[in-house]
């Protein structure tokens, strides 16, 4: 098993540009995660799927869409990139559908610079 | 509000010697506490939780964690640091209330030879 991939592992936009950050896990999670890391911030939650076809916002969604395509994927977009969104984004999935107790697993993460 | 805390941005110890890194939180009904280590330009990987049982919990690597339920506390801790154990900590918490994660700040650990 791959485990959680992302997609690309770095990225540089200018500011007013776009583009989709891909996430799939090949475990069969039912609950997929967006986060971003930024310095002394520690990880902060965009946006999350419960499930395939649902989807909730996050602390800070502001600037973001995401897409839940099936169960395997859960890609995020950024429709018009600005230099507040240059961070180190993860998406992290859970095995099961009842609520707690799980951890969760980690992709490497997409390094991203706004210029 | 939920938060977590780790009161450390960074914590120094010597090889061989014990260290802990402290982490508090603030969130509402019976939370799922975990921890996660993280080296350079690498995700998040789990070291161990607590969610019921014995306050004191065994993970990966020799580390544990001692829950207090009075204090709010989740503090990770390890017997006899290594040099490789020099990482970033990262504490979250399990709301069920509201079904999210909420992570502490991070705690970088440096031990040294």
């Amino acid at each position: 098993n791959a485990g959680v991939t992302q997609t690309p592992k770095f990225q540089v936009l200018k500011t007013g540009q776009s583009m989709t950050l891909q996430c799939a896990q090949d475990m069969n999670h039912n609950s997929m995660y967006w986060y971003r890391q930024d310095p002394g911030m520690g990880l902060r939650l965009i946006y999350y799927s419960a499930s395939e076809g649902t989807t909730d916002k996050g602390e800070v969604p502001n600037g973001y869409n995401v897409s839940r395509l099936n169960k395997r994927e859960f890609s995020l977009r950024l429709e018009s990139a600005a230099p507040s969104q240059t961070s180190v984004y993860f998406c992290a999935s859970i095995p099961r559908e009842e609520r707690g107790g799980n951890e969760q697993f980690f992709g490497p993460g997409t390094r991203l610079t706004v210029l | 509000a939920q938060s977590v805390a780790q009161p450390e941005d960074q914590v120094n110890v010597a090889e061989g010697n014990p260290l802990t890194v402290k982490c508090t939180y603030s969130v509402s009904g019976n939370p799922y506490l975990f921890w996660y280590v993280q080296y350079p330009n690498r995700g998040l990987q789990f070291l161990l939780k607590y969610i019921t049982g014995d306050n004191l919990v065994k993970g990966s690597y020799g580390f544990e964690a001692e829950f207090n339920k009075s204090q709010t506390s989740f503090h990770l801790k390890k017997p006899s640091a290594l040099v490789s154990d020099s990482a970033l900590y990262f504490c979250a918490v399990y709301s069920y209330n509201f079904n999210k994660f909420y992570f502490g700040s991070g705690t970088k650990l440096n031990v040294k030879p």
